[in-house]
């Protein structure tokens, strides 16, 4: 059991460059969830997938856009990468999403520098 | 097993009040502590607590952390209807791949 696994694991763009994040899990999780993590915040929500087929926004979606590609894995692209997008990204997942939210289970990470 | 609990899980009361929402935790490798707003389907980022006794402000909000004892606490003052909401608390814990775990929320209502 891998868990969550996450790539790249570390990137370097140039301002306008594209990329895409991938993120996959075994764990046979419905819910998945894209975060960024800046120094001295905690974890933003950018999207998240209560379960296949269905997406939504979080807390800070401008710029990025998601896909849910089957119930393993959670996508995340930038389509025109911003230094203001420089930051850690965590994927994420939890066996559903419920009113109080789920026990989520992260993967390792990708820091993404924009230059 | 991990375990986030908030106390009380609602809460009633009118605009101008002070409330204060608790949060106790168990967890293994305890990484930070998180304070979230869930007003519609997902929750925002308030608080990132790591150190005890260092309080961290924002407006009328404010949240601290005693480590020792493993509890967080989110005060809210002169409250007002737009802080209806409920208020989640989350621990990050874990070795090389972090865990967080969710308490279950106090759902906070202001009445005018």
């Amino acid at each position: 059991n891998a868990g969550v696994t996450q790539t790249p694991k570390f990137q370097v763009l140039k301002t306008g460059q594209s990329m895409t994040l991938q993120c996959a899990q075994d764990m046979n999780h419905n819910s998945m969830y894209w975060y960024r993590q800046d120094p001295g915040m905690g974890l933003r929500l950018i999207y998240y997938s209560a379960s296949e087929g269905t997406t939504d926004k979080g807390e800070v979606p401008n710029g990025y856009n998601v896909s849910r590609l089957n119930k393993r894995e959670f996508s995340l692209r930038l389509e025109s990468a911003a230094p203001s997008q420089t930051s850690v990204y965590f994927c994420a997942s939890s066996e559903a999403v419920r009113t109080g939210w789920e026990t989520q289970y992260f993967g390792p990470g990708t820091r993404l520098l924009v230059l | 097993e991990d375990k986030v609990v908030q106390s009380p899980l609602s809460l009633v009361v009118h605009e101008g009040d002070t409330v204060t929402l608790n949060c106790s935790y168990e967890v293994t490798n305890f990484r930070s502590l998180l304070w979230y707003k869930q007003e519609k389907k997902a929750p925002t980022f308030l608080f990132m607590l790591t150190s005890s006794g260092i309080e961290k402000k924002s407006g009328r909000l404010s949240s601290i952390l005693d480590k020792k004892e493993l509890f967080s606490i989110l005060n809210i003052t002169a409250t007002q209807t737009g802080d209806s909401a409920i208020y989640l608390c989350a621990v990050v814990s874990g070795g090389s791949n972090y865990k967080l775990t969710f308490g279950k929320g106090t759902l906070l209502t202001v009445n005018p």
